[in-house]
């Protein structure tokens, strides 16, 4: 049984480029959340989603950020137009029910430059 | 505003020593508490505590939480080279809104 997957691990982007990162959630688990990790910061939460829904939002940049987790397929986080702030590992989780324990994937690590 | 708070944010042992780590919370809401170790990698699941005074155990870790002080601690006991990691503590608000604390860097020296 594999757990969350992510890809790529390591993203590059020039500044106004697009960044698009992926997760496949653990076999079984319909509930995605993706978190946010900036250089010595804690993690912090951007967006719950489950099957084609969007469950909270309330961590997402206002602007410029966007997330699916379509019928089929993986969850994706997409980034427009980054800017070097935007350089972070981003962590996606994935539960098999609401309020049992999450497991994340390896992250993706995205280098603005 | 919700905060999760640990300490100490560093701590530099000997193998073999015993470690405590802490975490303190303020949130609006609470429904869990969980504890991840933090290589290189992926935060890797350790505990969900959600009742007070109910001490999980696994090997040579443990956590207790208590809810009427709004704190949680990590021990790990006889520690090895592998134990070495950042230990998160995160609470769970509902719907895994999970407030992540800063973590802890445990530095295990041989």
């Amino acid at each position: 049984n594999a757990g969350v997957m992510q890809n790529p691990r390591h993203l590059v982007r020039r500044r106004g480029q697009e960044a698009r990162l992926r997760c496949s959630p653990m076999k079984g688990h319909s509930h995605v959340y993706w978190y946010r990790q900036l250089p010595e910061e804690g993690l912090k939460f951007m967006v719950y989603l489950q099957k084609e829904n969007i469950i909270d939002e309330s961590g997402m940049p206002k602007e410029r950020f966007s997330a699916e987790f379509p019928k089929e397929g993986p969850s994706i986080l997409r980034i427009q137009q980054v800017v070097r702030g935007d350089s972070a590992a981003y962590f996606c989780a994935s539960s098999g029910q609401v309020n049992t324990e999450a497991f994340f994937g390896q992250g993706t690590r995205l280098t603005v430059v | 505003e919700d905060k999760v708070v640990q300490s100490p944010l560093s701590l530099v042992v000997h193998e073999g020593d015993t470690v405590t780590l802490n975490c303190s919370y303020e949130v609006t809401n609470f429904r869990s508490l969980l504890w991840y170790k933090q290589e290189k990698k992926a935060p890797t699941f350790l505990f969900m505590l959600t009742s007070s005074g109910i001490e999980k155990k696994s090997g040579r870790l443990s956590s207790i939480l208590d809810k009427k002080e709004l704190f949680s601690i990590l021990n790990i006991t006889a520690t090895q080279t592998g134990d070495s990691a950042i230990y998160l503590c995160a609470v769970n608000q509902g719907a895994q809104k999970l407030v992540f604390g800063q973590g802890t860097r445990l530095t295990i020296n041989p």
